[in-house]
């Protein structure tokens, strides 16, 4: 009964392959996002969709591609891979008003070697 | 867009002792304000959070504080626990489906 679920947990790689991060939320939320955080525990947006649509696109590379074949889930495809995408991607959903809490997937640890 | 400026980045305190952490943002359009603590290896969660037409909320030992006028809202632990040890986000949101995070404090409690 996982609210917010995402796969893989972990994830390593090496330099300029392509992978994907899932993610799926049984919350009937209308917004889902991708957040990353870095080695120092920053968290910075990705990415925001409402109800399929894209709404927020932070300054990100374009190797990044999220894709929402539903509202309930929000997949992220990152294409050449690079050392410096080594993270921790958190896929999130909230209401779509905002002002109300967002509920965070385990995360997804990338290591790019 | 937002900014969210967090101090202090670490917190060590006496398990016991309270802790408060202060936060400032910059889009005076912002009003909701939730804090989200994140334990080693885990996934932020909500702890508490404020709306802008409330200026102090309080959930047992955690209290937020909000000054809308300043832009600047605090998190005030009391009788803090081993348990309390982790990494504690502050966040603002303007209802344009972006929350804006702080840069985290980790607050260690020494037994």
């Amino acid at each position: 009964d996982t609210a917010v679920s995402q796969t893989p947990k972990y994830l390593v790689t090496q330099m300029g392959n392509d992978k994907s991060i899932k993610c799926e939320q049984n919350l009937g939320h209308d917004t889902m996002y991708w957040y990353k955080q870095d080695s120092k525990k920053f968290l910075k947006i990705m990415f925001s969709y409402n109800n399929k649509e894209l709404i927020i696109n932070e300054t990100v590379p374009n190797r990044f591609s999220p894709k929402s074949p539903d509202k309930a889930h929000l997949n992220l495809h990152i294409n050449s891979l690079e050392l410096g995408d080594s993270a921790v991607y958190f896929c999130a959903s909230s209401q779509p008003t905002g002002n109300t809490e967002a509920f965070f997937g385990q995360g997804t640890r990338l290591t790019v070697v | 867009g937002e900014n969210v400026e967090q101090h202090p980045s670490t917190l060590s305190v006496q398990e016991g002792d309270s802790a408060v952490i202060k936060c400032t943002y910059s889009d005076s359009a912002s009003n909701y304000f939730p804090w989200y603590k994140q334990e080693l290896g885990k996934r932020p969660q909500l702890i508490i959070d404020i709306r802008s037409n409330v200026g102090e909320k309080k959930d047992q030992r955690i209290a937020v504080t909000l000054n809308k006028t300043a832009k600047h809202f605090s998190l005030h632990i009391t009788e803090t626990q081993p348990e309390d040890s982790a990494v504690y986000f502050c966040a603002a949101d303007g209802g344009n489906e972006k929350l804006t995070f702080g840069t985290g404090t980790r607050l260690t409690i020494i037994p």
